[in-house]
């Protein structure tokens, strides 16, 4: 079964650090680029991050630039995102999908999101 | 960057109707335009990608249209599992962005 699985998320002080971890499974992850796309409480989606197949090319939001780091290591099937400087405003539902082979995709496989709460 | 804005906001039928939701990008996105579908406390599926293909096991009520700055679903005849908030997506340009979503909704 084709599967994404997310962990990390916590309640964290604003200025504060979290690592999410977007654990894969049923499909060869090294060759599919993957993203991280959030929802604040009530809010819509905001995309966030993606990092291309080899990790050779990494987007961001501007509302995140400078603060969050995408990375993945094939090795382990695994997609992180190191969030730094953390603001009320992070507060939410993040998201880890799967793309296409290319960078610039759509998402056909999503994992279930792990909350996080900037507050404090 | 690429603003998606969708309409309308909230859309109110029965089932057994046709429902059309519309994603106007404020510049061409060619063909490279997505749709999802989210349930509450749910993640969003994918349902068609680049315009007007249906995703894997998405049933043939739903169809996509549209290319350039102008795009539609059209789910043929609703299901009471279509009720939900649908979201265009754009691939064309970075940043990846979204519309703000059209909450279908029981009439």
């Amino acid at each position: 079964e084709v599967q994404l699985v997310e962990s990390g998320g916590d309640l964290v002080q604003p200025g504060g650090s979290l690592r999410l971890s977007c654990a894969a499974s049923g499909f060869t992850f090294s060759s599919y680029a993957v993203t991280w796309v959030r929802q604040a409480p009530g809010k819509g989606l905001e995309w966030v991050s993606l990092i291309s197949t080899s990790a050779g090319s990494t987007y961001y939001a501007d509302s995140v630039k400078g603060r969050f780091s995408i990375s993945r290591d094939n090795s382990k099937n695994t997609l992180y995102l190191q969030m730094n400087s953390l603001r009320a405003e992070d507060t939410a539902v993040y998201f880890c999908a799967k793309g296409g082979t290319v960078a610039s995709s759509s998402f056909d496989i999503w994992g279930q999101g792990t909350m996080v709460t900037v507050s404090s | 960057e690429v603003v998606l804005t969708q309409s309308p906001a909230t859309l109110s039928l029965s089932p057994g109707e046709a429902a059309t939701l519309s994603c106007r990008a404020s510049q061409s996105v060619s063909s490279y335009l997505a749709w999802y579908q989210q349930k509450p406390g749910q993640a969003p599926r994918l349902l068609i990608y680049d315009a007007s293909n249906r995703a894997t096991g998405i049933p043939a009520r739903f169809s996509g249209s549209g290319s350039g700055t102008d795009f539609t679903l059209t789910i043929s005849s609703l299901e009471p599992e279509d009720f939900a908030v649908y979201y265009c997506q754009q691939r064309y340009n970075w940043p990846l962005t979204f519309g703000q979503g059209t909450r279908l909704e029981i009439k």
